[in-house]
This record gives C-alpha cells, sequence and structure tokens, in this order.
C-alpha cells in the first residue's frame, strides 16, 4: 500500500525551513528519500532504517519513528537548488529491495 | 560514473503496437527495476529483477512483460499498447539500498 506523503506541495522563501511527512500503515523496514528536479531523473538523498535514527545530507536530515511507522525530511535554511519533487520509498520486512514511493511532495524555493 | 541508460528519452506508438523499452546500466548491479511515473500518483513498481532471467512483479504488472537475460540490461515489453499506458517509464538498478535511475522514456499511444 502507498505511503501518504503530506504536504502534497509547499512554496518556500529561500532561507526558511520546510518538514515533509511519509507515513505507512504497515510495519517498516526502511524508508528511502529521493528527490526529482523537473525534467531529471530521481536522485538519492538518503536511507533511513529502523532503529529511530537520524540522518543528514546538507542542510537536509530525517528521522524515522518506528512507533508511528513515519518519517520526516528536514529542510533547514532552503536554497533555491532544493526545488523539486521529493519521494519517500518505503520498504517492507519482506519485500526484497523493493520500494513502494508516495506521490511526492512538490516544493518550490523563491529568491 | 555511474550510468542507467534507455534507449529512447520520447517514443510514440499505435495502440495495439508491440512495444520494447530497453534499458542497460554499467554498475554491476544485480537489482534492476522499471516504474511509470504520472502525475499525482509518484512512482509506481511494474516489474523488478533480482537476477539474470529472475523476476517479481510489482504493484501494476498487468499489460507488461519483462525481461532480462544479461545482467547489465532489462527489458519492458508492452504486448500490445493501449492510450492508458501513456505514461514516463523509468529504469533504476541498486546492489541494495541506492537505487540509480534513468533519464526516463516519455511513451504517447495514440
Amino acid at each position: 500500500q502507498q505511503p501518504v506523503q503530506s504536504p502534497q506541495a509547499v512554496i518556500l522563501r529561500e532561507g526558511e525551513d520546510a518538514v515533509i511527512n511519509c507515513s505507512s500503515s504497515k510495519a517498516l523496514y526502511s524508508v528511502h528519500w529521493y528527490r526529482q528536479k523537473h525534467g531529471e531523473a530521481p536522485v538519492f538523498l538518503m536511507i533511513l532504517l529502523k532503529g529511530g535514527e537520524q540522518k543528514g545530507h546538507d542542510k537536509i536530515s530525517a528521522s524515522f519513528n518506528e512507533k508511528k511507522q513515519q518519517s520526516s525530511l528536514y529542510l533547514t535554511a532552503s536554497q533555491l537548488s532544493y526545488s523539486g519533487t521529493y519521494f519517500c520509498g518505503t520498504e517492507y520486512p519482506d519485500s526484497s529491495y523493493k520500494l513502494i514511493f508516495g506521490s511526492g511532495t512538490r516544493l518550490l524555493v523563491r529568491p | 560514473d555511474v550510468k542507467v541508460t534507455q534507449s529512447s528519452r520520447y517514443l510514440v506508438k499505435r495502440t495495439g503496437e508491440k512495444v520494447f523499452l530497453e534499458c542497460v546500466q554499467d554498475m554491476d548491479h544485480e537489482n534492476m527495476f522499471w516504474y511509470r511515473q504520472d502525475p499525482g500518483l509518484g512512482l509506481r513498481l511494474i516489474y523488478f529483477s533480482y537476477d539474470v532471467k529472475m523476476k517479481e512483479k510489482g504493484d501494476i504488472p498487468e499489460g507488461y512483460s519483462v525481461s532480462r537475460e544479461k545482467k547489465e540490461r532489462f527489458s519492458l515489453i508492452l504486448e500490445s499498447a493501449s492510450t492508458n499506458q501513456t505514461s514516463m517509464y523509468l529504469c533504476a538498478s541498486s546492489k541494495r539500498d541506492e537505487q540509480y535511475f534513468g533519464p526516463g522514456t516519455r511513451l504517447t499511444v495514440t
């Protein structure tokens, strides 16, 4: 079942922060985050494994709440280059490297 | 530099035609994937292969088949194209966690 991403879209001014959430109705093994810029292929950002760890990539970090089966992506002091669509991909214990992606969150950062 | 290439960026086919989409990776990855991407629906997995000649259905396999005769190549086949298969098709490969995506093929079926 497809994970639910929220919000569907967000518009920021450069330097503002944003949070994107990804929720699953089933127990997760891991959550993967990807960013796709307009007209380009999705690019891997990070993976969160079961255990509640938090990871960072430049000023983008993420957390995984195992109890809530939810992951959140934090974009701090956003830059113009952060614009794009963010997808979470959920991996389940029995899924053999397969990911089920959410419908995406469109992020636009304006000057 | 890792690379996933797809045979065409744009393709226009007629209803009922047999369509082949090719994907090649140069990273010696075991896993390869075919997704379709439609507005508001995100990336949906069509088929997945974890080894040569091995395949698994994804979430939306109906109307599609796949072939993996060599490790580096994964083909998606539309046996009889229909208008509801008009979409962006993305191929990806992975060793374990990170999936590397190709540039996509925008297929239009008229």
